[in-house]
């Protein structure tokens, strides 16, 4: 019983380099959500794709976070130039999309995380 | 702008001794509430949807209210196994999408 995964795990990265985080939805889920989680707080949405597209990424923080999903199943999230404030648990979401789930809401399961740390 | 504020920050309970963590929110219009566990290194962990004011949910120990302003999660004769933080989250109906906006969460210990 597959759920959402993420790789890596962990990952440790200096200050100013690249870094692509990956997440794979449970088979089948239309939706795809990326939130970000420092220390002690909730969880701060990044960016929502239904299918390949990205329909809302009103919460990336500037231009270096970019996220594809090519295939509206696996998403990267990419972060160029990081930066020691880009430091925390990124996680992904995933839900069947509201017209097939006939939840209105439509309920999200999350992964487990990727934490990042920029040294 | 739509909030969700929760208290108290933490809680420490003895094993059996039941309480309860809420749940403030501010929104335009509320499509649904969400109650999630969350444990040390791990994503969130669905618990219950609720959508309208006076609906009740109820899983094992856990029992989730509704108003028109806030949420209830009672706890009834907490283990220590219910020692996690638990996030409450709102969906707005005015959002074209289904992102969730969350409060900072309960760390909740029970002791053996």
């Amino acid at each position: 019983g597959a759920g959402v995964s993420q790789t890596p795990s962990n990952k440790v990265t200096e200050k100013g380099k690249y870094v692509e985080l990956r997440c794979d939805p449970i088979s089948g889920h239309t939706a795809l959500y990326w939130y970000r989680q420092s220390l002690g707080q909730g969880p701060e949405f990044l960016i929502y794709f239904q299918g390949t597209g990205a329909a809302d990424d009103s919460g990336l923080p500037n231009d270096r976070f970019f996220a594809v999903r090519p295939e509206g199943s696996v998403s990267t999230l990419k972060i160029q130039r990081t930066e020691r404030g880009d430091s925390a648990v990124y996680l992904c979401a995933s839900s069947p999309g509201h017209r097939t789930s006939g939840d209105p809401t439509d309920t999200q399961y999350f992964g487990p995380g990727t934490r990042l740390t920029v040294l | 702008e739509d909030q969700v504020t929760q208290s108290p920050e933490a809680l420490r309970l003895q094993e059996g001794e039941s309480s309860s963590l809420n749940c403030s929110y501010t929104v335009s219009g509320l499509r649904g509430l969400f109650w999630y566990r969350q444990d040390p290194g791990k994503g969130p962990e669905f618990l219950f949807t609720l959508y309208s004011a006076g609906e009740e949910k109820e899983k094992e120990r856990l029992k989730a209210t509704l108003t028109k302003k806030e949420s209830f999660l009672h706890i009834t004769a907490p283990k220590p196994e219910d020692s996690a933080t638990y996030l409450c989250a709102v969906q707005d109906v005015s959002w074209g999408n289904r992102k969730l906006i969350w409060g900072l969460g309960t760390s909740l210990a029970v002791n053996p």
